[in-house]
């Protein structure tokens, strides 16, 4: 079984400021790893995801994640935040065969001018 | 192109009733999956479809059930519905099975009452 632990619900940061949003994550098979992020009024919408390869994933947009395996942990940052990054993050799980998906319970990320 | 699209986008029901909400996915995109999320929480798992046949189900009761139509959309059916089941219903829908990129749709947000 997998599940998936954001510990912060909300994050209130100051715009430019630099930020991080905990993940964490158990499971019992190989997983590969997701940010959704859902801006006021949208959909969920893919952020950046750790397949393979290099621990360090980057987003368009300026966030990364790094999967740490001995931590069982998916981490995003960013340096400096902007007053648009405001919105709500989740992070998940997905088995290797695709066909599930456990999502955190969400960070809602708080950019203050 | 347009994106996943679902209606109703919003429904009142009242308890012991029945629902069934519709979900078109983006053209090309022969899989769908719903998803459950509560207020408060991240998406939950309902089912998978892919090509008319159910690839993975998540832990809900046998009220759920779910088909995939020939033109690859989807209808979620809920009975008896309890006040638990108020809820915003994601659908999302990607190429294949084994593809991560999903995308998902705005939702229909169930009240129960």
């Amino acid at each position: 079984a997998q599940s998936v632990t954001q510990l912060d619900s909300q994050v209130p940061v100051f715009e430019e400021a630099p930020v991080e949003l905990r993940c964490n994550y158990s499971s019992s098979v190989s997983v590969y790893l997701f940010w959704y992020v859902q801006y006021p009024n949208q959909g969920l919408q893919l952020l950046l995801k750790y397949l393979s390869g290099s621990t360090l994933v980057e987003s368009i947009n300026g966030f990364e994640a790094e999967f740490n395996k001995s931590q069982t942990s998916f981490h995003l940052r960013k340096p400096s935040v902007h007053i648009s990054d405001t919105a709500e993050y989740f992070c998940a799980v997905s088995p290797y065969n695709f066909n599930k998906f456990y999502f955190g319970s969400g960070t809602k990320l708080n950019v203050k001018p | 192109d347009a994106g996943v699209t679902q209606s109703p986008t919003h429904l009142i029901k009242t308890r012991g009733q029945q629902v069934t909400l519709r979900c078109s996915p983006i053209s090309g995109h022969k899989s769908v999956s719903w998803y459950q999320q509560v207020l408060g929480q991240g998406p939950q798992f309902i089912f998978q479809y892919y090509e008319k046949e159910e690839r993975g189900r998540g832990n809900f009761p046998d009220r759920f059930s779910a088909r995939q139509f020939p033109n690859y959309s989807s209808e979620l059916n809920v009975n008896a519905l309890l006040l638990g089941d108020s809820a915003l219903y994601l659908c999302a829908s990607s190429l294949s099975p084994t593809d991560y990129e999903q995308y998902f749709g705005p939702g229909t947000r169930l009240t129960v009452t």
